[in-house]
């Protein structure tokens, strides 16, 4: 299993710029969580999906965040237009939820918006 | 008051020292229980999870104080490679999300 994948590993973009991320959950897993995480606020959980639905987005920062699963093996977090304080490391996680064996991680995005 | 609250370290502790971490949350509702690790600029991996009546995998203990409202992890005879940032999670109950805490530093010294 190829784990969960996510690209690009970096992106450093300027102000007012587009950034897409991108996930490719683990197959068969049904859920998928967007994380943020900074030194000051820690992980922040941003969005979750179950069966490609969105479940709960209440941790999207503003309307300049949105997210979307196409699919059950694909899904992008978008932030337009993109601010420094928007720099973070975004990770993406799957899951079989219901079974209680926790998230497994990608490897992350670093994100650096100047 | 923050979900879930974690010393943040750094516990600095010589090899073979036997070294606890504790978490607190503010959720009495709350159901499911884990321990991630993170190394350095890596993503945090599942270390284990929490169960009411405790639980050991190897030289990791975890326990749960309903309660209290903390759970604990125990590591014995510690490693240079338990060397990481050790990160509490809960889940409230009737939902999926897992709220991580900010976590705790452990470096192992030789």
């Amino acid at each position: 299993d190829a784990g969960v994948i996510q690209s690009p590993r970096h992106e450093v973009t300027e102000m007012g710029q587009e950034v897409t991320l991108r996930c490719k959950p683990i197959s068969g897993h049904n859920s998928l969580f967007w994380y943020r995480q900074t030194m000051m606020r820690g992980l922040e959980l941003l969005i979750y999906f179950n069966n490609n639905v969105p479940i709960d987005d209440s941790g999207m920062p503003e309307d300049r965040f949105s997210a979307k699963m196409p699919n059950a093996s694909f899904s992008t977090l978008k932030i337009q237009p993109s601010e420094p304080r928007d720099s973070a490391v975004y990770f993406c996680a799957s899951s079989f939820l219901d079974r209680g064996y926790g998230y497994t991680f990608g490897s992350g995005t670093r994100l650096t918006v100047v | 008051r923050k979900e879930v609250e974690q010393d943040p370290g750094p516990f600095n502790v010589p090899e073979g020292a036997t070294v606890a971490f504790n978490c607190t949350y503010s959720n009495s509702a709350s159901q499911s229980f884990f321990w991630y690790r993170q190394d350095c600029r890596k993503e945090p991996k599942l270390l284990m999870s929490v169960y009411s009546s405790g639980n050991e995998d190897g030289r990791f203990t975890a326990q749960l104080n309903r309660a209290s409202q903390y759970i604990s992890l125990l590591i014995r005879d510690s490693k240079l490679s338990d060397s990481a940032t050790y990160l509490c999670v809960v889940s409230p109950s009737g939902t999926y999300k897992y709220i991580f805490g900010t976590g705790t530093r452990l470096k192992v010294l030789a």
